[in-house]
């Protein structure tokens, strides 16, 4: 078993770039596809990124992922940020058949 | 289009149990494991297992297992969800959401259902 740690929060200025990132505590981050899901308050979560830096249709290519094998370690980008991009981001991998999320990351954009 | 619709709000009693659907549409519902998914007040999201509408096959979390049931009817094409002995830190949200794999599995939860408040109250 292992877990997935992210920052409680961030935040960053409209137009900035901001970084969430998403550690594996254990086995390699590059060994199961890690996914991010945008949650605002109310709302269900959808998918921003699958497979590690895959955007589905109709997500802006602000968004992007990468894997980073060194700190064994995923991250999402946002750029150019706009206040709509402020909500909830959870990073998604697996353990064998089970799934795995990580805490999520209250992104605020003021 | 692909959508989960899920069954409404429920409000029940300490050692109750509750039952949520999950109506799928617009794909082959039995290429696609069907996930559930909870969500506490003002908490992360924290996975209860899955099923696979094929097969009945499941797998729950073990935190769960005894309480929790996954069940499908694929001729009406929905997926349920059963806990019982329903206790008060079950308040929650509840999603069902589809593996984002046909016959696949371990590439995200591609389309989400749009949840199910349960609240446990006496």
């Amino acid at each position: 078993n292992f877990m997935l740690t992210q920052p409680h929060s961030v935040s960053e200025s409209p137009g900035k770039t901001v970084t969430i990132s998403c550690t594996r505590s254990s086995g390699s981050i590059a060994i199961n596809y890690v996914q991010w899901y945008q949650q605002r308050p109310g709302s269900a979560p959808t998918t921003v990124i699958y497979e590690g830096s895959q955007r589905p249709s109709g997500v802006p290519d602000r968004f992007s992922g990468s894997i980073d094998s060194s700190s064994n370690s995923a991250s999402l980008t946002i750029s150019g940020l706009k206040t709509e991009d402020e909500a909830d981001y959870y990073c998604q991998s697996y353990d064998i058949s089970n799934v795995v999320f990580g805490g999520g990351t209250k992104l605020t954009v003021l | 289009q692909v959508q989960l619709v899920q069954s409404g709000a429920e409000v029940k009693k300490p050692g109750a149990s509750v039952k949520v659907s999950c109506k799928a549409s617009g794909y082959t519902f039995t290429g696609y494991f069907i996930h559930w998914v909870r969500q506490a007040p003002g908490q992360g999201l924290e996975w209860m297992g899955w099923i696979n509408p094929n097969s009945g096959g499941t797998n729950y979390v073990q935190k769960f297992q005894g309480r929790v049931t996954m069940t499908r009817d694929t001729s009406i094409t929905t997926a349920y969800m059963e806990l019982s002995r329903l206790r008060s830190d079950d308040t929650a949200v509840y999603y069902c959401a589809r593996e984002g794999s046909y016959n696949g599995y371990g590439y995200g939860l591609d389309v989400w259902g749009q949840g199910t408040t349960v609240i446990v109250s006496s």
